[in-house]
């Protein structure tokens, strides 16, 4: 049973450019998170989604980020017009229910 | 402020005992994790601890919760060099009916040699 898996695991943008991280849970959960690692900092809560829904996006920015977890398929992260200020790590984590969440390895997005 | 606090750094010998604390400010937790991130790496959760107990042991790893003042520390006996990471204190709150989970900022373990 693969974990879950982020792709890419870098990504490098330009100013302006957007930024499309994806996550696809393990097999069997439906429940997936965002968390954003900023240099030096804890993981801060994003968003948490299932499938098709979003449940709680309180710790997304209003502007320029949106997340969804379709029917099938991975979940996105979309960052647009990024910002040099959004070059942090970013984690996806899964869990088959309310319980235990299960962490990916990251993409970390460095914008120049 | 942080909900979640830790110390940024500890450093100690191999084949001692590593002490990490974190102080949490919301009384209405109901979980209470550690979790360990290897540089490059995803977060590993190693042990959790539920609200309503004082401590929890698990091979060398033994957490430790003060309800009373919110303090909550993980021990680690016999550290290793292969524990040198940063290990982050985390919370759950309720309601909600899932686990969003908030973490502290990390604390990076140097092991000796």
């Amino acid at each position: 049973n693969a974990g879950v898996m982020q792709n890419p695991r870098h990504l490098v943008r330009r100013r302006g450019q957007e930024a499309r991280l994806r996550c696809s849970p393990m097999k069997g959960h439906s429940h997936v998170y965002w968390y954003r690692q900023l240099p030096e900092e804890g993981l801060k809560f994003m968003v948490y989604l299932q499938k098709e829904n979003i449940i709680d996006e309180s710790g997304m920015p209003k502007e320029r980020f949106s997340a969804e977890f379709p029917k099938e398929g991975p979940s996105i992260l979309r960052i647009q017009q990024v910002v040099r200020g959004d070059s942090a790590a970013y984690f996806c984590a899964s869990s088959p229910g309310e319980n235990e969440q299960f962490f990916g390895p990251g993409t970390r997005l460095t914008v120049l | 402020g942080e909900d979640v606090e830790q110390s940024l750094f500890l450093s100690v010998r191999e084949g001692d005992s590593s002490v990490i604390n974190c102080t949490y400010t919301d009384s209405s937790s109901t979980y209470l994790y550690w979790y360990k991130q290897e540089p490059g790496a995803g977060l590993q959760l190693l042990t959790y601890i539920f609200s309503n107990m004082d401590m929890k042991q698990d091979q060398r790893l033994t957490v430790l919760l003060n309800k009373k003042d919110k303090h909550l520390s993980l021990r680690i006996a016999d550290t290793q060099t292969g524990d040198s990471a940063i290990y982050f204190c985390a919370e759950t709150l309720p309601p909600g009916g899932y686990q969003k989970v908030t973490f502290g900022i990390g604390t990076k373990l140097q092991v000796i040699p």
